[in-house]
């Protein structure tokens, strides 16, 4: 089965802190993505990735960076976490192969800062 | 741009009684769309996908959705529900070459 680990489930930070979130895939996936879930809203991507090092933006990137050193690993960086980035982060991973393109995700993160 | 737009943000049901969640597309080019399902605390899990071929597909847990081009539709049914249904919906459509856009979610409660 695939797997997608998230590093925490439940995470407390304070305005302007420095947050990271990490995410790890154990199926070789060539692509990964973060989102961020807010009821009402669904799911919207913030940054993804199609290879190690490389990274696009997603619908909202402000006061998010990302970083791929490794093929497994995806990490979200919130630089100064303000309190309208309280939410849950969900991080998803695919192969990338043509015609095959279902994401599989980790349990998510939720994140307060207050 | 691709996109999906869900009708209804809550849907109730009793227990044995049809599902039907709504999903419409918007698609300049043949949609690939998919249903997936988050349980409470947890991530979203893919329920069915549709490709090409075949506009009936069934997936998991006893779900199916049709493709209906003419009407840019694509709603999830169930015959009978069942209070381990009771779950939040997202319909999304494949947009670029890998990524996936999603509505804004159905959540079904299923009455006993």
């Amino acid at each position: 089965d695939v797997k997608v680990t998230q590093s925490s489930r439940y995470l407390v930070k304070r305005t302007g802190e420095k947050v990271f979130l990490e995410c790890v895939q154990d199926m070789d996936h060539e692509n990964m993505f973060w989102y961020r879930q807010d009821p009402g809203l669904g799911l919207r991507l913030i940054y993804f990735s199609y290879d190690v090092k490389m990274k696009e933006k997603g619908d909202i990137p402000e006061g998010y960076s990302v970083s791929r050193e490794k093929k497994e690993r995806f990490s979200l960086i919130l630089e100064s976490a303000s309190t309208n980035q309280t939410s849950m982060y969900l991080c998803a991973s695919s192969h990338g192969l043509a015609g095959d393109y279902e994401q599989y995700f980790g349990p998510g993160t939720r994140l307060t800062v207050t | 741009a691709q996109s999906v737009t869900q009708l209804g943000s809550h849907v109730s049901v009793s227990e044995g009684a049809l599902v039907l969640l709504r999903c419409n597309y918007s698609s300049s080019v043949p949609p690939y769309l998919f249903w997936y399902v988050q349980y409470p605390n947890q991530g979203l899990q893919l329920l069915l996908k549709y490709t090409t071929g075949a506009t009936l597909v069934k997936g998991i847990n006893g779900f199916e959705a049709e493709f209906k081009k003419s009407e840019t539709s694509f709603h999830l049914t169930k015959p009978s529900a069942h209070m381990s249904d009771a779950a939040e919906y997202f319909c999304a459509v494949l947009t670029g070459a890998n990524n996936l856009f999603f509505g804004t979610g159905t959540r079904l409660t299923v009455i006993p």
